[in-house]
C-alpha cells in the first residue's frame, strides 16, 4: 500500500462550481499534512496546510480525518486559474525524510 | 531573495555521459532535498541532507551521488547516465522546526 494515495483524475468541472478531492495516508502516527499545488511544467507550492480543526483560506477549505486517515480539499467557487495538480502530503516519520507526496490529482477548470 | 536555484534548466545527455545538477538556496535553511518526478509516479526522493555535512539515501538513490557543499548548496550528480533517469528533477529545501519544503523550478534532463 502507497504511504499517500491519491485519486488522479483528471477532474474537469466547470467554473464556479464546487470540487472537493480526498486524499488517504497509511501511519496514523503522521502528525503534519499538507495541500501543494503544482501548475504544469512548474514546481510545487505550498498551497496550505491542514490542521485537526481544519482551515480555510479563502475558497479553499481543508479537513483532516484522523479516525479514517485522510484529507480533503475542498474549492468553492472554482475559477480558470484553478487549474493545475493538486498535490497531497504527509510527514514521513523517518528522520530528516521529512515529507511523502502523493501522486496528485489533476484539476482542470472549463470556461 | 531568490528562494531555490536550479541549474541547468534543460539538459540532454548520452548513455553513459556524467552531469552535475546544481541548487542553492538562500533562506538560510538547515535541510535540503533531491526529488525526481515522473508521470504517474509522483515525486520521489533520491537523497536528502538534513545539514551541512550530512546526507542519507532516499526512496530511490541508485545510480546518483550528491553533495552538500556547504549551508546552501546541494548537488546531485549522474556518473554514468541511463536512459531511465529521463525524468524531472527538483531540489527543495526546508527550514529548522518545520515541514514545508520550498522547491526549485527544476531540471528537466533526457537521457538519450
Amino acid at each position: 500500500r502507497k504511504e499517500v494515495e491519491q485519486d488522479p483524475g483528471p477532474f474537469n468541472v466547470p467554473e464556479g462550481a464546487t470540487v472537493a478531492f480526498n486524499c488517504t495516508y497509511s501511519n496514523s502516527a503522521s502528525q503534519s499534512f499538507f495541500w501543494y499545488r503544482q501548475d504544469c511544467r512548474k514546481e510545487p507550492k505550498l498551497l496550505m496546510s491542514v490542521y485537526s480543526s481544519g482551515n480555510e483560506d479563502g475558497r479553499f477549505t481543508a479537513q483532516l480525518n484522523r479516525a479514517s486517515q485522510y484529507i480533503s480539499l475542498l474549492i468553492r467557487d472554482s475559477k480558470l486559474s484553478d487549474s493545475a495538480t493538486y498535490l497531497c502530503v504527509v510527514d514521513s516519520l523517518r528522520g530528516a525524510q521529512k515529507l511523502v507526496f502523493g501522486q496528485g490529482t489533476r484539476l482542470t477548470i472549463n470556461p | 531573495n531568490a528562494g531555490v536555484t536550479q541549474t541547468p534548466k534543460f539538459q540532454v545527455l548520452k548513455t553513459g555521459q556524467s552531469m552535475t545538477l546544481q541548487c542553492a538556496q538562500d533562506m538560510n535553511h538547515n535541510s535540503m532535498y533531491w526529488y525526481r518526478q515522473d508521470p504517474g509516479m509522483g515525486l520521489r526522493l533520491i537523497y536528502y541532507s538534513a545539514s551541512e555535512g550530512t546526507t542519507d539515501k532516499g526512496e530511490v538513490p541508485n545510480g546518483y551521488n550528491v553533495s552538500r557543499l556547504n549551508k546552501r548548496e546541494f548537488s546531485l550528480r549522474l556518473e554514468s547516465a541511463a536512459p531511465s533517469q529521463t525524468s524531472v528533477y527538483f531540489c527543495a529545501s526546508t527550514g529548522f522546526g518545520t515541514d514545508t519544503q520550498y522547491f526549485g523550478p527544476g531540471t528537466r534532463l533526457t537521457v538519450l
